[in-house]
């Protein structure tokens, strides 16, 4: 498959579960981000990545953990999550780091936490 | 604080008529903005870009920097345009989105 892709796409787990989203680029891009959107706010930057290192750290919850093994690949390891991080979680990728860059978007993960 | 505000959540028209969705913008340098799209059942992607100068499925953005706005238009809307708009300002390595505006356009 072509472009941003991440798995799974939709995933509910209990606040005590350790849970792996996926997001798997194949532009050949070298910067990748996380971010979250919940109803009725902005989209929120929790993370940027470029040639695999972490450049920004968007003050998100130590429960929420990152990972970038290589350009193309970025997991964002979930624990002990609470309800209000239920959220629509989108990774994208763009050529360089940089907001001047376009940005392309997966389709995104709906977790949901009880 | 870098802020980009869309006033209005939904922005409902019929078929042919004018489409202004409003963005402005909190920016202490020399703004980047953008618009980006989202369609039903798909991902969001770039509209188009502020730099491009350039029109894009009949939708024109010009940047007013006196006003600190960046409203994006189209003269005669289409039902194929109902979608989310979001406009988006770039900060040095990361991009500052709105909150959105829902456009819903009638037959």
């Amino acid at each position: 498959e072509t472009g941003v892709t991440q798995t799974p796409r939709h995933l509910v787990m209990g606040m005590t579960n350790k849970k792996s989203l996926k997001c798997e680029q194949h532009l050949g891009h070298n910067a990748m981000y996380w971010y979250k959107q919940s109803a009725k706010k902005p989209l929120e930057l929790m993370f940027v990545y470029n040639f695999k290192e972490q450049t920004e750290n968007n003050s998100v919850p130590s429960r929420f953990s990152p990972e970038c093994p290589n350009s193309s690949h970025l997991f964002l390891h979930l624990h002990t999550l609470q309800p209000e991080d239920s959220a629509l979680y989108l990774c994208a990728s763009s050529q360089d780091r940089g907001g001047a860059d376009t940005q392309y978007f997966g389709p995104g993960t709906r977790l949901t936490v009880l | 604080a870098q802020r980009v505000t869309q006033p209005e959540k939904l922005l409902s028209v019929f078929k042919g008529a004018p489409v202004e969705l409003k963005c402005n913008y909190s920016y202490s340098g020399s703004p980047e903005l953008f618009w980006y799209v989202q369609y039903s059942r798909q991902r969001l992607q770039l509209l188009l870009r502020h730099i491009s100068r350039e029109s894009i499925k009949g939708f024109t953005a010009d940047l007013n920097k006196g006003e600190t706005s960046f409203h994006l238009k189209k003269p005669f809307a289409q039902e194929e345009d109902s979608a989310m708009y979001y406009c988006a300002l770039s900060d040095t390595d990361k991009l500052i989105f709105g909150t959105g505006t829902r456009l819903q356009v009638f037959p």
